[in-house]
């Protein structure tokens, strides 16, 4: 059965910070992993997607890498702002799973303070 | 371009009742998917339909649950009868293609009492 797992559940740093997120997940047989961003009472934001065929991705001050042989993912934010402070979720799809599903961590808070 | 679009945005009905909630994807997302999060726990996958066809339904908890997509447009999920352990939110998403990125709507916030 494929899990993924956020480790922190939660994270406070001070603005200017660069930071890592870490995700792991139990299965190398990885099709691609999707992260989030979820806001209070909103939806989630897609933030990046990476395929297996990918190392990483990067869009702005966002980063995210992917290692299937370890099975982590990790989204590296850059000089963190107040406003970035939010849930962020990391959910993989996986090849030999019976389903079309994303399996989702139960994400990490973060907050970014000025 | 609009969004994901997810109506009501929060539903309180008692329990037994029925629960219909409605979801309109991306125009031209021909993949839909249901996905709903109880407290405390992570998000889980109810299921997924290619156009109007249900391609994975491995998820759905029971046969009280009961989604359409009548013509490939816009999805619905009803609940019938709700139960105390069906509150939670419920996310809708939609992609382009199977492997391609999942964009989700604001989700509604089902409390069954």
């Amino acid at each position: 059965k494929q899990e993924v797992t956020q480790i922190p559940a939660a994270l406070s740093v001070p603005e200017g910070e660069n930071l890592v997120l870490n995700c792991s997940f139990t299965d190398s047989a990885i099709y691609n992993l999707q992260w989030f961003r979820q806001d209070p009472g909103k939806g989630l934001t897609s933030l990046l997607l990476i395929q297996s065929s990918q190392r990483e991705q990067t869009s702005g001050r966002l980063n995210a890498s992917l290692d299937k042989s370890s099975g982590r993912s990790t989204l590296y934010i850059a000089a963190s702002q107040p406003g970035d402070s939010a849930t962020y979720l990391c959910a993989g799809r996986f090849e030999d799973q019976a389903g079309t599903a994303l399996i989702f961590g139960k994400g990490t808070t973060l907050s970014v303070s000025s | 371009e609009a969004g994901v679009t997810q109506f009501p945005s929060h539903s309180v009905i008692e329990k037994g009742q029925t629960v219909t909630l409605r979801c309109d994807p991306i125009s031209g997302h021909d993949n839909l998917y249901w996905y709903r999060r109880v407290m405390g726990k992570e998000i889980k996958f109810l299921l997924h339909f290619v156009k109007e066809s249900k391609q994975d339904e491995s998820g759905m908890p029971n046969n009280r649950f009961l989604a359409e997509r009548t013509g490939g447009t816009y999805s619905t999920l009803k609940v019938q009868p709700a139960e105390l352990e069906d509150s939670g939110v419920y996310f809708c998403a939609s992609s382009l293609t199977y492997s391609s990125e999942q964009y989700f709507g604001p989700g509604t916030r089902l409390t069954v009492t």
